[in-house]
């Protein structure tokens, strides 16, 4: 079982420019939820997805998009970049119907300069 | 809405040393509670979690309470390791809802020397 896995590992933008991150769930899990990690701080929910329907979403800009696909395999938009996108960005899967474990990624590092 | 704070690191532990990181939680009904770790370079790993009031979680000689008359959920280990090194989330998921979001503590740094 190959767990949760993201790409890239790095990625290096300017400001203004789009990003896209990758994320394949662990197999035979169905939903996947997004989080930003800033450096020093907790990750913090971006959204989650569930039968490729955004499910819920927190406290971050429409600038911030994602998408599921039928193989339940996510992708992260970011537009716009701004400096303080800087982050690693930690995609979790899991099982949606009762109280699962979520099991991260190795992340992908974002810098935005 | 639900929060969770932590004690602020760096911790600084000689090898064999107790170890204590204190973690308190706001919260509406009965939230799980999680404790996770992340080595450097890598994603978080989950190391215990309890589900209702006077649980125990337990994992690698780590051990934490969900004590919901102090809303707290320390984590304590007897003797630690230069292994252990680390930085240690406590994080809660909230009681009910169609989801599981996790609500992330800002991280406790953990070091321990030989």
């Amino acid at each position: 079982d190959a767990g949760v896995t993201q790409s890239p590992t790095h990625l290096i933008k300017t400001r203004g420019q789009q990003v896209t991150l990758r994320c394949s769930p662990k197999s035979g899990h169905d939903t996947v939820s997004w989080y930003q990690q800033a450096l020093g701080q907790g990750p913090q929910f971006i959204f989650q997805y569930y039968e490729e329907e955004e499910r819920q979403r927190g406290n971050f800009p429409d600038r911030f998009s994602g998408h599921q696909f039928p193989n339940y395999s996510s992708e992260l938009n970011v537009n716009a970049l701004l400096l303080g996108d800087s982050a690693l960005y930690l995609c979790a899967s899991s099982l949606y119907r009762g109280l699962n474990e979520q099991f991260f990624g190795p992340g992908t590092r974002l810098t935005v300069l | 809405g639900d929060s969770v704070t932590q004690m602020e690191g760096p911790v600084t532990l000689s090898e064999e040393a107790f170890l204590t990181i204190n973690c308190t939680y706001t919260a509406t009904g009965y939230p799980s509670l999680f404790w996770y770790v992340q080595y450097p370079g890598e994603g978080l790993q989950l190391l215990l979690k309890a589900t209702k009031a006077d649980d125990k979680g337990s994992n690698k000689g780590f051990e934490a309470t969900y004590r919901k008359e102090t809303t707290s959920f320390h984590l304590e280990k007897g003797s630690v390791q230069v292994s252990d090194s680390a930085v240690y989330f406590c994080a809660l998921r909230g009681y009910g809802g169609a989801t599981n979001k996790l609500i992330f503590g800002t991280g406790t740094l953990l070091a321990v020397q030989p």
